[in-house]
């Protein structure tokens, strides 16, 4: 009964590959994010997404996009990855209001050799 | 654009009270949010404020000035298990949620 389930938990793989993560809510939630921790813990947003709108950070490079099959379902799709891309990459979701809290995955660790 | 301001690190001794400052500017603020991550570990809630004041939860209470910009995070009668780090993040406008760098708290014996 996870609320919000991500796949896989690590991720090894090498420069230059494309390689998925999958991201699961079953809490009703509209909306829904990815979020990168990098090696000093500093958690920052990438994407959100909910029916209406898909919110996009700005430094993110176009390597990273979403792909949301359905309102459960937010994977994270990366092109051509470099080593600066290694990280916890955490999904999250919350209901479509300001003082709903988020909900997090448990991340997936991301190492690009 | 934001920027969310708190220490990098903090020790404590178990059974005693820390506090952890939250220093904030945004423009449409919308609440202010604090989470606890255990080493290895997913981010989990603990507090909401977006009115002035304290909000006790149990051994947590969380307080906000919003003139300030200006939050603390109060953790009573420590113990090992509060080990973590803890995320200040602010809401502005319907703009996704942003997070400082956190406060990576040791509780010692």
């Amino acid at each position: 009964d996870t609320a919000v389930s991500q796949t896989p938990k690590y991720l090894v793989t090498q420069m230059g590959n494309d390689k998925s993560i999958k991201c699961e809510q079953n809490l009703g939630h509209d909306t829904m994010y990815w979020y990168k921790q990098d090696s000093k813990k500093f958690l920052k947003i990438m994407f959100s997404y909910n029916n209406k709108e898909l919110i996009i950070n700005e430094t993110v490079p176009n390597r990273f996009s979403p792909k949301s099959p359905d309102k459960a379902h937010l994977n994270l799709h990366i092109n051509s990855l470099e080593l600066g891309d290694s990280a916890v990459y955490f999904c999250a979701s919350s209901q479509d209001r300001p003082t709903s809290p988020l909900h997090f995955g448990n991340g997936t660790r991301l190492t690009v050799t | 654009g934001q920027n969310i301001d708190q220490p990098t690190e903090m020790t404590a001794t178990e059974g005693a009270i820390v506090q952890i400052n939250c220093t904030y500017q945004t423009s449409g603020f919308n609440g202010l949010f604090w989470y606890q991550q255990h080493a290895g570990e997913a981010p989990t809630f603990l507090s909401y404020n977006v009115l002035d004041g304290l909000e006790e939860k149990g051994r947590f209470s969380s307080f906000l000035s919003r003139s300030k910009g200006y939050s603390y995070l109060l953790l009573k009668e420590l113990q090992m298990k509060d080990s973590a780090s803890y995320l200040c993040a602010v809401m502005s406008g319907n703009t996704p949620l942003v997070f400082g760098k956190g406060t990576r708290l040791s509780v010692i014996a």
